[in-house]
């Protein structure tokens, strides 16, 4: 399978703490992205890091890149009740995405 | 930024009747768009590629004579969903590729066949 894989399928934290969820992927890439898909939503372009990057941070988001691992992490830090979503790394590769299975993120009021 | 307008939001159909469900690109030209199917609680599974005055490319498992996809324009993409069943009803999204930053997605179609 070439599409992103990740981890934990489920997280469920209370408000105020951090979320980390990471991600693994098999090809080789020229970018990662994270995306965020609210309930019965469509997806919303959280961040986007290219393979030169090792860390890249926007708002309370900070996404690390290991490319030697194909690996990323995404971290949410003070996190609200607003952040509950799924969130995905899908592998870009071919000029397409392809999609794992995400991790839901629950936050607890 | 750029947006994907997707409409309808929701459909109701009855079985055997087909569908449209459209995406615009609003401030900007998708030579190519991608729509996705994605089951309750299951992630994104691609369905196929559109190709802006060509024919889509599908997915391995993918009816194209079922899942009709027109991309008359560098503006607009649709899906068909002909001969509708309930096993159809699922949530539809398009989406398109901004070169270097990635790609924007429509909200989304949730479509309900009785």
């Amino acid at each position: 399978s070439q599409q992103g894989e990740e981890d934990p399928q489920a997280l469920s934290i209370q408000e105020g703490e951090n979320a980390t969820m990471n991600c693994s992927y098999k090809t080789s890439i020229n970018n990662l992205q994270w995306y965020r898909q609210n309930s019965g939503r469509g997806l919303v372009h959280l961040i986007l890091i290219r393979s030169n990057e090792r860390e890249k941070h926007s708002g309370r988001l900070r996404v690390t890149l290991d490319t030697s691992k194909k690996s990323s992490s995404l971290l949410i830090t003070a996190s609200r009740a607003a952040d509950t979503a799924s969130y995905f790394c899908p592998n870009n590769a071919g000029n397409m995405l392809t999609f794992g299975g995400g991790t839901r993120l629950m936050v607890k009021p | 930024g750029a947006v994907v307008s997707q409409h309808p939001s929701w459909v109701i159909c009855k079985s055997g009747t087909s569908v449209k469900i459209e995406c615009r690109s609003l401030d900007f030209q998708a030579t190519t768009m991608f729509w996705y199917r994605q089951f309750p609680k299951q992630s994104l599974m691609l369905m196929a590629t559109s190709n802006e005055g060509s024919k889509a490319t599908y997915e391995q498992g993918v009816e194209k004579d079922k899942f009709l996809i027109n991309h008359a324009s560098l503006t607009l993409s649709t899906l068909t969903v002909t001969s509708a069943h309930p096993e159809d009803s699922s949530f539809y999204i398009c989406s398109a590729r901004l070169y270097n930053y990635g790609y924007t997605f429509g909200s989304g179609t949730r479509l309900t066949v009785v």
